[in-house]
């Protein structure tokens, strides 16, 4: 059974990085893209951007002055870092798996919440 | 980007009812829309993929529907279980954006 485990900073201060890294098990890692996904309280679901399999990125344009996705795949990690946060940045951030050509956000990992507060 | 409009933003229904949920995009996605579904501090579960492809263990009381930019799910008689927050999502192109969802309550 596919496992995303996530973990990082749950408490970060303006103008710091916020860093996240999810842990993969029970399936392949470098056969799938993988997306991060992030939820405000109370609000919808935002893409944040996805790494495919070559390595290649795709970002939300909103963020991507300020975003970095990178896998390690000696260690089937994928990794979120978010610079210059600001209290609008404050959420739950989720992996996710993209299953095919579609990228359809299959398995999830259980969610960070991350807030940004002085 | 695509914009995704979903209707209605929350409901009220109760057990035993049909439910109607539509997800409409700004420009045609064929068939790269698919459906979540979110409980309360849980992470989205994927309902439907490819528009209308139930995923494995999914009740067939759920049913989606549509292409090109206008797109349904359909729950035929609803159950307890199924109170929850609905979201569209396409994969068509990037940035790969959400509907604002649909919270389906207790009558």
């Amino acid at each position: 059974q596919v496992q995303l485990q996530q973990w990082g900073a749950g408490l970060l201060r303006p103008s710091e990085t916020l860093s996240l890294t999810c842990a993969v098990s029970g399936g392949s890692f470098t056969d799938y893209s993988w997306s991060w996904i992030r939820q405000p309280p109370g609000k919808g679901l935002e893409w944040i951007g996805e790494i495919d399999q070559t390595g290649s990125t795709n970002y939300n344009p909103s963020l991507k002055s300020r975003l970095t996705i990178s896998r390690d795949t000696s260690k089937n990690h994928l990794s979120l870092k978010l610079s210059s946060v600001t209290a609008a940045d404050t959420a739950v951030y989720y992996c996710a798996r993209n299953y095919g050509y579609r990228s359809i956000a299959d398995y999830w990992g259980q969610g960070t919440l991350v807030t940004v507060s002085s | 980007d695509i914009q995704m409009t979903q209707s209605p933003s929350s409901l009220s229904a109760s057990v035993g009812d049909r439910v109607t949920i539509t997800c409409r995009a700004s420009q045609s996605i064929t068939s790269f829309l698919h459906w979540y579904q979110q409980k309360p501090g849980k992470a989205p579960e994927l309902l439907v993929y490819a528009a209308s492809s139930l995923e494995s263990g999914v009740p067939s009381r759920f049913r989606g529907s549509g292409s090109g930019t206008d797109f349904t799910l359909t729950i035929s008689s609803l159950q307890a279980e199924d109170f929850a927050t609905y979201y569209c999502q396409q994969t068509y192109n990037t940035p790969r954006t959400f509907g604002q969802g649909t919270k389906v309550e207790i009558k």
